[in-house]
């Protein structure tokens, strides 16, 4: 099992539309988390970091579920700019030094 | 500022040639690590360094070797290129301890090993 799963996809969405992805990690002890986004060919950028009560930046919304050791993302009214990968990433070390890297999960929005 | 450099951009190598993919920083960052991605796997972490004069091994470090001279430069050397190490590789730096600060990537360097 990996450590860290996302969905590969793609999830295929129209402008506006409302969608969530989620991730599954192994480790009950992680504490740290983090969505970084990806472009096509790019080097990944974090987009946010996951708080225990949950987090909104503009049109994007983080959980994380310590009790079902999931973490999810919710986007509203998607962009076409919104296209890209979505890397699911927590901290898996006591140390803080390591973070390990779900295989994201690629997002397409139409016009 | 600059941010996170990494040279070169793109790479052929033969099996068997090593190289050194370079890496700099130039914000003062304690921690640096290289990654690869490979399709479908994400990024695997291959060393790390929490400061200069300080390395550590990460997920797959089989056939490469980092050394930390200077706060700046990270660089991953191949040892001895095989076809399983055609890959992106990623340079990223950090303030502190990754749980708690964003890391910063580098463009990548795109290895392909004949």
């Amino acid at each position: 099992r990996k450590e860290v799963e996302q969905d590969p996809g793609p999830f295929n969405v129209p402008e506006g539309a409302t969608v969530a992805f989620n991730c599954t990690y192994s480790n009950s002890a992680s504490q740290s988390f983090f969505w970084y986004r990806q472009d096509c060919r790019k080097e990944p950028k974090l987009l946010m970091s996951v708080y225990s009560s949950g987090n909104e930046d503009g049109r994007f919304t983080a959980q994380l579920n310590r009790a079902s050791q999931y973490i999810s993302l919710l986007i509203r009214d998607s962009k076409l700019s919104d296209s890209a990968t979505y890397l699911c990433v927590v901290n898996m070390d006591n140390a803080g030094n390591m973070l390990t890297f779900g295989g994201g999960t690629r997002l397409m929005v139409k016009p | 500022n600059a941010g996170v450099t990494q040279t070169p951009k793109f790479q052929v190598l033969k099996t068997g040639q090593s190289m050194t993919l370079q890496c700099a920083q130039d914000m003062n960052h304690e921690y640096m690590s290289w990654y690869r991605q490979d399709p479908g796997m994400g990024l695997r972490l291959i060393h790390y360094s929490v400061g200069a004069g300080i390395t550590d091994q990460g997920e797959v470090p089989n056939g490469y070797n980092v050394s930390r001279s200077t706060t700046e430069d990270f660089p991953l050397r191949l040892l001895s290129a095989a076809p399983s190490q055609t890959s992106v590789y990623f340079c990223a730096s950090s303030y502190q301890r990754l749980s708690a600060y964003e890391q910063y990537f580098g463009p990548g360097t795109r290895l392909t090993v004949t």
